[in-house]
């Protein structure tokens, strides 16, 4: 059973609009929650997070927005540009325990 | 920023070589490493948590006698996948916490490992 579910495996946006990536969970006992960015041969490189007692968390270009209720997560990029083009992991963990990651979202922002 | 060094990037090897992974924390101290696999088009899974100075624990389904981990130091764990065969192919990712605890973690660029 997946715990953490990226229901689109790939999401293709124009340069300088809004990227939208979207995460659900099941486990209502995860309290943080990442977002990770993975070029081609390369590992995951953490981009932002945001703790179960937050609704919002922004940094520059990148939101992340909880719905505890709902156990969803999204990932805002505005505006998106080419070099964002990348695959997105949202991952989730109990405090202190391994992140169960997603199947991850390709993005393909176009020029 | 944090980095993790993993080597090698890529191997190809006969089938019933071993085949042993390095992941180091190049500029912070980690008491607890995990290593993941991934196959094509799936997410990372966890395969164990390797914590410095014990033993390794190994999500179910893994084979510890098959997939050796070592984490001898607060900045080095080991992966050894012994006597690898076709279907131990696959993309291996180390990650590190540093030490306290608290996220996020620190991956390394991962490992392409092919058997023959």
């Amino acid at each position: 059973d997946q715990q953490v579910k990226q229901n689109s495996p790939s999401l293709s946006v124009q340069e300088g609009r809004i990227s939208i990536l979207n995460c659900d969970y099941t486990n209502s006992m995860f309290d943080y929650f990442l977002w990770y960015k993975k070029y081609p041969a390369e590992g995951p490189t953490f981009l932002i997070s945001i703790s179960s007692i937050k609704d919002k968390n922004e940094d520059g270009r990148f939101t992340v927005f909880l719905n505890k209720s709902a156990k969803h997560l999204s990932l805002h990029i505005v505006p998106s540009q080419p070099g964002d083009s990348a695959v997105y992991f949202c991952a989730a963990s109990e405090l202190n325990t391994p992140l169960v990651f997603g199947k991850g979202t390709r993005l393909s922002v176009i020029a | 920023g944090a980095v993790v060094s993993q080597h090698p990037s890529r191997v190809i090897c006969k089938s019933g070589t071993s085949v042993k992974i390095e992941c180091r924390s190049l500029d912070f101290q980690a008491t607890t490493m995990f290593w993941y696999r991934q196959f094509p088009k799936q997410s990372l899974m966890l395969m164990a948590t390797s914590n410095e100075g014990s033993k390794a624990t190994y999500e179910q389904g893994v084979e510890k006698d098959k997939f050796l981990i070592n984490h001898a130091s607060l900045t080095l764990s080991t992966l050894t996948v012994t006597s690898a065969h076709p279907e131990d192919s696959s993309f291996y990712i180390c990650s590190a916490l540093p030490r306290g605890g608290g996220q996020p973690q620190h991956f390394g660029d991962g490992t392409r490992l092919s058997i023959l």
